[in-house]
Formats: structure tokens, C-alpha cells, sequence
């Protein structure tokens, strides 16, 4: 079973309003959890570290004030898109590390299709 | 810096025919390799990983890769595809400094498998 939720799976909204990302740590906790973003047929790129009880740690060129990103506790990291505009449509996903027998793994969510109108 | 390069947009295999989907590196020092497997929208699924000893590692659903130090290589394979093979692979490295998770991930590797 998933060991990584995230929610919404699927997402429309206007352009203008924020829509926010949820993404849990099923049975472990996550002091660290990775946001990336994905466009069709392209790779993921990294937008961000989520850090629980300190700021996220953002790549370069990833605007800190559009996409905000809270590590509420120990499983659940958000991401909130500000403003959403037409170029922010795109696929996001989170990921989670877990150290286990096998040493670490890491772990992503289903991935959220955000498309904004 | 890390990074990673699949040199093939797509590969296509018949049924039942080896499977190669390829990958080279750059990291400093030794690298953690990982190959994932992903389905039209959705997220992505682990199938295995190098870090540490055999060359040869073995992983989900029949795949395998080989770490290649002198080629800084990690190509992935399978003996004989599937049509339901037929996916987005990843391949992705990292450095092998403790507590850092951040992976640099290929553009992706489109692969068909026709019946």
C-alpha cells in the first residue's frame, strides 16, 4: 500500500485563486519532504525541501511567495500555490524518505494535476 | 553538482525481448542510483537502487540494473519485456553524504512494448 498520500489528486481552479496540497507520511514520520514539479513528458524538478519546525529550503528560481510550503508536523507537509495563474499548471509531487530493513528509501505521493483556468 | 542523462526519449521493444533503458551520472564522490516507474498520472514507483556492494542489483517486477563505476553508468534492464512494461522510467542519482535526499532525476525514458 501507499506509504506516501497526497491530496488532491486532481485539481481546477480559476486563475487568481490559491489552491493548497497535502502531502502525509503514512506509519513513519518525515522530518524532510521533497515538492517537485513535473511538466508533460518532461523529468521532475525539485522546487523545494520541506523542513518540519524550520523554513523550506527552495531551489533557485523557484519564487518563495507563489508557492508556499508549511511542514505542519512530522507527516504532513503542505504546498500552497498563490495566485494561481495558467503557468503554474502543471503535475506536482511530493516525496518522503524512510529509512527501513533495506536501508532508505524514498517514497512519493500519487502526484497532484493542477490545471488553472 | 549531480546530474543525470538518459540519452534515449523512447525505446521500443517487442514482447518477450531484452529490455535496456540507459543512464549515465556525474556526482561527486560515490553516488546512490535509483531507477523509478511511472504510470500516466501517477506518481512515481521505486524499482531499485544501487548504493553500496554487487554491481549487479536486482529489483521489482523482473528489472535489474548494473553499476558501472569506470563508465559512471546504471543501465537498466530486463530479460524478457512486457506489454504492461510498457511505462516512464527514471533514473536518478544522489550523493552518498548522510541525511542528504535530494535526487537529480533524467529527463525520462518513454518505453513501449508492443504485443
Amino acid at each position: 500500500g501507499a506509504v506516501v498520500s497526497q491530496h488532491p489528486s486532481r485539481v481546477i481552479c480559476k486563475s487568481g485563486t490559491s489552491v493548497k496540497i497535502e502531502c502525509r507520511s503514512l506509519d513513519f514520520q518525515a522530518t524532510t519532504m521533497f515538492w517537485y514539479r513535473q511538466f508533460p513528458k518532461q523529468s521532475l524538478m525539485l522546487m523545494a525541501t520541506s523542513n518540519e519546525g524550520s523554513k523550506a529550503t527552495y531551489e533557485q528560481g523557484v519564487e518563495k511567495d507563489k508557492f508556499l510550503i508549511n511542514h505542519a508536523s512530522l507527516t504532513l507537509s503542505t504546498l500552497t500555490v498563490t495566485s494561481a495563474h495558467p503557468e503554474d499548471s502543471s503535475f506536482y509531487i511530493c516525496s518522503a524518505p524512510r529509512q527501513g530493513a533495506e536501508g532508505e528509501k524514498l517514497f512519493f505521493g500519487s502526484g497532484t494535476q493542477l490545471s488553472v483556468l | 553538482a549531480q546530474s543525470v542523462a538518459q540519452p534515449e526519449d523512447q525505446v521500443n521493444v517487442a514482447e518477450g525481448n531484452p529490455l535496456t533503458v540507459k543512464c549515465t551520472y556525474s556526482v561527486s564522490g560515490n553516488p546512490y542510483l535509483f531507477w523509478y516507474v511511472q504510470y500516466p498520472n501517477r506518481g512515481l514507483q521505486f524499482l531499485l537502487k544501487y548504493i553500496t556492494g554487487d554491481n549487479l542489483v536486482k529489483g521489482s517486477y523482473g528489472f535489474e540494473a548494473e553499476f558501472n563505476k569506470s563508465q559512471t553508468s546504471f543501465h537498466l534492464k530486463k530479460p524478457s519485456a512486457l506489454v504492461s512494461d510498457s511505462a516512464l522510467y527514471f533514473c536518478a542519482v544522489r550523493g552518498s553524504r548522510s541525511n542528504d535526499y535530494k535526487l537529480s532525476f533524467g529527463a525520462g525514458t518513454t518505453v513501449t512494448v508492443r504485443a
